[in-house]
């Protein structure tokens, strides 16, 4: 199974700054029939299910602010947010769905310093 | 609208039996692959089950591999998690969800709003 490590497992971060997560998978998650790297982006807010930011590691869903990006390839990926806003308050996990099980990293806990 | 909407949770004994379910509406649910995703309280995300837009085939964590089985109707859009040899451990929210459309097969752009499931004596 392929393994995913984000760090640090909480941020804080002023208001107006950048945050920065990491995530790495243990075997590369860059396909080579479409050269597209199969890793996914989520946010979750507490009470709430999990909500898809970025797919195939730097597209942005429909919707999500382009505050939010990704980028990374093989097996090193980050999600940055700029300009942090008090909406983005929240825990966000990475996703490798190369192959089944397609595991899910263990959060970041963002907040507000 | 385009939803989810996950039942059939609730208290059930370690060793007993539980089936969930999940109810499709607004997009045409048989031309996507859908999987479920458990949360243990206070715990991250961890994927568990997905069945490809036929119901041809079929995918397990090793976690609940043997005890899990994973199935759809597509013809009442539902999809459905027949849990047996329930464990404590299998304590969670157990969230539907389905692939995002162009993003690969277990990218989930759609998810329900979750079912709980609490494995005690």
């Amino acid at each position: 199974d392929i393994v995913m490590t984000q760090s640090p497992d909480s941020l804080a971060v002023s208001l107006g700054e950048r945050a920065t997560i990491n995530c790495k998978s243990s075997q590369s998650v860059l396909h080579s029939s479409n050269n597209n790297n199969y890793l996914a982006w989520y946010q979750q807010k507490p009470g709430q299910p999990p909500k898809l930011l970025i797919y195939w590691a730097s597209t942005r869903e429909s919707g999500v602010p382009d505050r939010f990006s990704g980028s990374g390839s093989g097996t090193d990926f980050t999600l940055t947010i700029d300009s942090l806003q008090a909406e983005d308050v929240a825990v966000y996990y990475c996703q490798q769905h190369y192959s089944p099980p397609n595991t899910f990293g263990q959060g970041t806990k963002l907040e507000i310093k | 609208e385009v939803q989810l909407v996950e039942s059939g949770g609730g208290l059930e004994q370690p060793g007993g039996s539980l089936r969930v379910s999940c109810v499709a509406s607004g997009f045409s649910f048989s031309s996507y692959a859908m999987s479920w995703v458990r949360q243990a309280p206070g715990k991250g995300l961890e994927w568990v089950s997905a069945i490809v837009d036929t119901g041809g085939n079929t995918y397990y964590a090793d976690s609940v591999r043997g005890r899990f089985a994973i199935s759809r109707d597509n013809s009442k859009n539902t999809l459905f998690l027949q849990m047996n040899s329930l464990r404590a451990d299998d304590t969670a929210v157990y969230y539907c969800a389905r692939e995002k459309a162009g993003g690969g097969f277990g990218a989930f752009g759609l998810w329900g709003q979750g079912t709980m499931v609490t494995v005690s004596s």
